[in-house]
């Protein structure tokens, strides 16, 4: 298994919702990522997972909560989320951040 | 603060043609990696360049490594099609968590 696979594919949540997005990697990498990308931009950092452990948060703001249940899965909490909070959210592993990552097929998000 | 700066940002060709896009920073970098992005997917790893002067060919493709590690540049030859896309560069250090990713080109390639 070579995939990231992420769900769901599209999400529409209202600001008042909370709803979380879902990432698994079976190929072993021991670092997992949280990108936001937003339309003709280049992905931007949002929290990197070492051997479970949260190890870079790039100043998120605490309406994004991540969670590492175990090494193979990445979840990403959303709460009271803001319009300008819509975008694509990527996930990606890899086993050392300079060899590459594997993204997922990402979710598209829309907060109304 | 390392940064990548793509050239160009915007490239549209006719099916055929050949093609480069350049990736330049002031900062050194362990590695150096290429993405195709299509709308709507995640970035896809082209090729990772780790030794300065080395260059990869993929098929078309063509990735050179900067002698000095801060730059590289990507050609395509005889473009087609199924080249459209959002091309990525992005930086690695190791031991460093992180990527620095470039600012983009967005290539089209007309039929």
């Amino acid at each position: 298994d070579t995939e990231v696979t992420q769900t769901p594919k599209h999400l529409v949540m209202g600001m008042t919702n909370k709803k979380s997005l879902k990432c698994e990697q079976h190929m072993g990498h021991r670092a997992m990522y949280w990108y936001k990308q937003k339309a003709k931009k280049p992905p931007e950092l949002m929290f990197v997972y070492s051997y479970e452990k949260l190890s870079i948060n790039e100043s998120v703001p605490s309406r994004f909560s991540p969670e590492c249940p175990n090494s193979s899965l990445l979840n990403l909490h959303l709460h009271a989320l803001q319009p300008e909070d819509s975008a694509l959210y990527l996930c990606a592993s890899s086993p050392r951040p300079e060899i590459g990552y594997t993204f997922g097929s990402g979710t598209r998000l829309t907060v109304v | 603060t390392q940064l990548l700066e793509q050239s160009p940002q915007f490239l549209s060709i006719q099916e055929g043609e050949n093609l480069t896009v350049y990736c330049n920073s002031s900062s050194v970098f362990s590695s150096l990696q290429w993405y195709r992005q299509e709308p709507g997917e995640g970035p896809v790893l082209l090729v990772t360049v780790v030794t300065g002067g080395e260059v990869k060919k993929l098929k078309r493709l063509t990735f050179q490594f900067g002698d000095a590690r801060k730059d590289s540049s990507l050609h395509i030859t005889a473009a087609q099609p199924g080249d459209t896309g959002l091309y990525l560069c992005a930086g690695g250090a190791f031991g460093n968590e992180k990527l620095t990713f470039g600012t983009g080109t967005r290539l089209t390639i007309i039929p």
